[in-house]
């Protein structure tokens, strides 16, 4: 297996463009993280997905977050419209199980810069 | 609600000296707990996880942690640090519980001096 998969890499954007990260989970994993990291605030879940269906968002910094799982092996991660504070690493996690017998397996993340 | 702290934001050890990482977490049962490493510009990556039975788990890269209840404590080792390990560590626990995240700690910074 590949392991998770994240896209872009980087991204870097002006303030008020829209944004969208990308992340392909573990084939089979029924459970989905999207996490950001940022020097100040550490490593944050945002929101999670179990097979599919959102049930956790209270992570959302705010409405211009939103995040959708149309199938089992797709997630995307949205903002609009960005801001400078919204510079982050975002990470991607799958799991078997919301603790993941083997734990949560992350993606490389996405390097998020707002000018 | 589980907790993790992670004591120390920053260690620095030579080369070839022993290593170990502080975690200490707050859970009223026998937690699942796990420690991640994360290189930079990297994802974290699983390094050993503790469920049950022998409380000293072994974990790639020559890592291990033992798990002692009395002192609610998770701390992570290694007999001969080198530098390839330079990189931030988390701790994390869970409850057992379905649909129980895990928490994580708040990462050490791991430095090594030649």
């Amino acid at each position: 297996d590949a392991g998770v998969i994240q896209s872009p890499r980087h991204e870097v954007t002006e303030m008020g463009q829209e944004v969208t990260l990308r992340c392909k989970p573990i084939s089979g994993h029924d459970y989905l993280f999207w996490y950001r990291q940022t020097m100040m605030r550490g490593l944050e879940l945002l929101i999670y997905f179990n097979n599919n269906v959102p049930i956790d968002d209270s992570g959302m910094p705010e409405d211009r977050f939103s995040a959708k799982m149309p199938n089992a092996s797709f997630s995307t991660l949205k903002i609009q419209p960005s801001e400078p504070r919204d510079s982050a690493v975002y990470f991607c996690a799958s799991s078997l199980g919301s603790q993941g017998n083997y734990g949560y397996t992350f993606g490389s993340g996405t390097r998020l810069t707002v000018v | 609600a589980q907790s993790v702290t992670q004591p120390d934001i920053h260690i620095t050890v030579s080369e070839g000296a022993s290593l170990e990482l502080r975690c200490n977490y707050s859970y009223g049962a026998t937690p699942y707990l796990f420690w991640y490493v994360q290189s930079p510009g990297q994802g974290l990556q699983l390094l050993l996880k503790y469920f049950s039975g022998d409380t000293l788990v072994q974990g790639i890269k020559g890592f291990e942690a033992e798990f002692k209840r009395s002192q609610s404590s998770f701390n992570l080792r290694k007999p001969s640090v080198h530098w390839s390990d330079a990189a931030e560590y988390f701790c994390a626990v869970g409850a057992g519980n379905a649909g129980n995240m895990l928490t994580f700690g708040g990462g050490t910074r791991l430095m090594v001096k030649p």
